[in-house]
């Protein structure tokens, strides 16, 4: 059982570039969300989602464009990378269900340099 | 906005030590409060999670006590070990799919 996996682990970008961060989940977890992790700023999140085709902002969207085509995936992508957007990216499911109250699973993150 | 704040940022203890770490957040109208523990480089990994309706969750030498009405949590790690050292972050969920994080506590345990 694999969990939340992300890939890459690493990835430096010139400003301007575009890519996507990948996150997949083999739990069948119907709640999928990215955060990014700054120092001093904690974990906060940028888009979430409650199920495949379903998608929402979260307390940091712009300059990030989500989708959820399955239930399993749910890439980020980042449109026009810029230096500010330099930072650890995880990604993150749980059931819903009944269940506002299932512990959230975290991958082991990207770690992205914006130069 | 809920705001969530972990005190102290940074504890330092002997091995064998109980200890309890802090977390407090301003709108009492939360689903769930959830403990994570994130070592250096790594993901975070869920330690308890308590419901709204509850007041505490034990999981071995961890307690995690809850008390909303004083927008209060607190972990209780007892009789610490060099492998508890990380970084212990809590966070509270007040919509489906929302949660807002605090900064976290660095524990260091000193063999």
């Amino acid at each position: 059982n694999a969990g939340v996996t992300q890939t890459p682990k690493f990835q430096v970008l010139k400003t301007g570039q575009s890519m996507t961060l990948q996150c997949a989940q083999d739990m069948n977890h119907e709640y999928m969300s990215w955060y990014r992790q700054d120092p001093g700023m904690g974990l906060r999140l940028i888009h979430y989602s409650v199920g495949a085709g379903i998608t929402d902002q979260g307390e940091v969207p712009n300059g990030y464009n989500v989708s959820r085509s399955t239930t399993e995936d749910f890439p980020l992508r980042l449109l026009s990378a810029a230096p500010s957007q330099t930072s650890v990216y995880f990604c993150a499911s749980s059931y819903v269900g009944n269940a506002l109250n299932q512990p959230q699973h975290f991958g082991d993150g990207t770690r992205l340099s914006i130069l | 906005k809920q705001e969530v704040t972990q005190i102290p940022a940074a504890l330092s203890v002997p091995e064998g030590e109980n200890l309890v770490l802090n977390c407090s957040f301003t709108d009492s109208a939360i689903y769930n409060l959830q403990w994570f523990r994130q070592d250096p480089g790594k993901g975070l990994t869920s330690l308890l999670l308590i419901q709204s309706s509850q007041r505490e969750q034990t999981s071995g030498r961890l307690n995690a006590s809850l008390d909303k009405s004083s927008g209060r949590s607190t972990l209780y790690i007892a009789a610490s070990q060099p492998g508890d050292s990380a970084t212990y972050l809590c966070a509270v969920s007040t919509n489906a799919g929302k949660s807002t994080f605090g900064d976290g506590t660095t524990l260091t345990v000193k063999p």
